[in-house]
């Protein structure tokens, strides 16, 4: 079966520190893999997805990056944070030919 | 692009009542409608799902409908139990990009 793996749970980071979130998926090849954002009280805001390895689309401008530098690896990074980056980050994966999404746990991020 | 409205934004209910929850999309394109519970501190999670040639689907205590034409779609849970507290978000897609709404925060009380 697939799963999906989302790590740290939490990080408290201060504000200028670099940033890197992993996600990795289990059992399945070639998935779509995206990162969300989820403020507090809000919606999921998708950041970015990816359809293959090194393929990124970004889609929203902002102070992060994305890479897919294994097939089921999708990394969220920035090189500075920002207190506006706090948030609830969320890794999802759905098979090309699939329908719905499967979320990781999520990871949330306190910038000080 | 798309745009997904979700009402209510939070919804109160009698253990035992049903909740309502109703999204409207703007791009009549979107073709996929699916439906995610998230409990606090954790990833949403799918529950149920329509696809734009259906009308109607149920899966035990909870149903979605869709309606084309009005673009608009539902979720109904029946005899509402304390562990359906959540937030509840409502999706649409046309390929594999999810809109999703603001959700709503259900509270059922005991």
């Amino acid at each position: 079966s697939q799963t999906i793996h989302q790590w740290p749970a939490t990080l408290v980071q201060p504000v200028g520190s670099p940033l890197s979130l992993e996600c990795t998926v289990e059992g399945t090849s070639n998935p779509n893999l995206y990162w969300y954002r989820q403020a507090a009280g809000r919606g999921l805001q998708l950041l970015f997805y990816s359809v293959g390895i090194g393929q990124i689309s970004s889609e929203v401008p902002q102070n992060l990056s994305a890479s897919r530098p294994q097939d089921r690896q999708f990394i969220l990074s920035s090189k500075k944070l920002l207190l506006s980056d706090s948030g609830f980050y969320l890794c999802a994966w759905r098979s090309s030919g699939g329908a719905g999404y499967t979320f990781g746990s999520g990871t949330r991020l306190t910038v000080v | 692009g798309e745009n997904v409205e979700q009402h209510p934004s939070t919804l109160s209910v009698q253990e035992g009542d049903s909740a309502v929850i109703k999204c409207t999309y703007s791009d009549s394109a979107s073709n996929y409608f699916p439906w995610y519970k998230q409990e606090l501190g954790k990833g949403p999670q799918l529950i149920i799902d329509i696809r734009s040639n259906v009308g109607e689907k149920k899966d035990q205590r909870i149903a979605v409908t869709l309606n084309k034409t009005a673009k608009h779609f539902s979720l109904h849970i029946t005899e509402t139990q304390p562990e359906d507290s959540a937030v509840y978000f409502c999706a649409a897609s046309l390929g594999h990009k999810y809109i999703f709404g603001t959700g709503t925060r259900l509270k059922v009380l005991a």
